[in-house]
């Protein structure tokens, strides 16, 4: 599976869009590229995922660049619940085998 | 929908000895997965059942720890005996594979066994 680049940490203020980048400059054309997170204490949570195009659903939305080296996911309206850390993955679908990799993530902190 | 349940929450054992966790994944979830995490590290797959056979358990130390999903529902991992590295939080998931080719792989995550080894 495809490495990815994420920053360690981030500030965000409530009620403000976060926008978290990933990096995957090495991901192949049948890759998808998912999100999960784990707030404290907590399994991590499904976000979103997508292959190619840009996906919405109601927590987030997820820009994945034209040539898909990169992408960003977006939290329109920060809440201090979303407080966790955010995991960028890329992997294969299930059929093709594909594993969920967890790296570092980014540590995202929403400030009143 | 009833989620992914662990128990028990919290255990603390010394060296050597063995312990035992539980999984109850979510119903008519066919696959479920075993994970470690240490603390400040994301979790990593130590096995993953498909129904009651084993897809992948490649990161699994065999030697100390074992797995097992009688008929297809609920699972334990046990490890005999213990070391101190073994200390992490043990989470269960699970996942319905939504058919060929739709990408598709939502795990719903339990609350985890937070596991302390002295």
């Amino acid at each position: 599976d495809a490495k990815t680049t994420q920053p360690t940490s981030m500030d965000c203020a409530e009620g403000r869009a976060a926008n978290l980048p990933c990096n995957h400059s090495t991901i192949s054309g049948n890759e998808y590229v998912y999100w999960y997170r784990q707030i404290h204490s907590q399994g991590p949570q499904y976000i979103i995922h997508g292959l190619k195009n840009n996906e919405t659903n109601e927590m987030a939305s997820l820009i994945i660049t034209e040539d898909r080296k990169s992408s960003t996911l977006i939290l329109p309206h920060a809440t201090l619940r979303d407080t966790a850390v955010y995991y960028c993955i890329v992997t294969l679908s299930y059929n093709q085998g594909g594993k969920l990799i967890f790296g570092q993530g980014t540590e995202l902190s929403v400030k009143p | 929908e009833a989620g992914v349940a662990q128990s028990p929450r919290y255990k603390i054992i010394e060296k050597r000895q063995s312990v035992a966790f539980w999984c109850n994944p979510i119903s008519g979830h066919a696959t479920l997965y075993w994970y470690q995490q240490i603390l400040g590290q994301g979790p990593k797959l130590l096995i993953q059942f498909q129904n009651n056979g084993v897809v992948d358990d490649s990161q699994l130390p065999k030697d100390r720890f074992s797995a097992e999903r009688l008929k297809g529902v609920d699972s334990t991992l046990k490890i005999q005996p213990a070391k101190l590295e073994d200390s992490a939080v043990y989470l269960c998931a699970s996942s319905f594979p939504q058919g060929y080719g739709t990408g598709s792989y939502e795990q719903y995550f339990g609350p985890g066994t937070r596991l302390t080894v002295t």
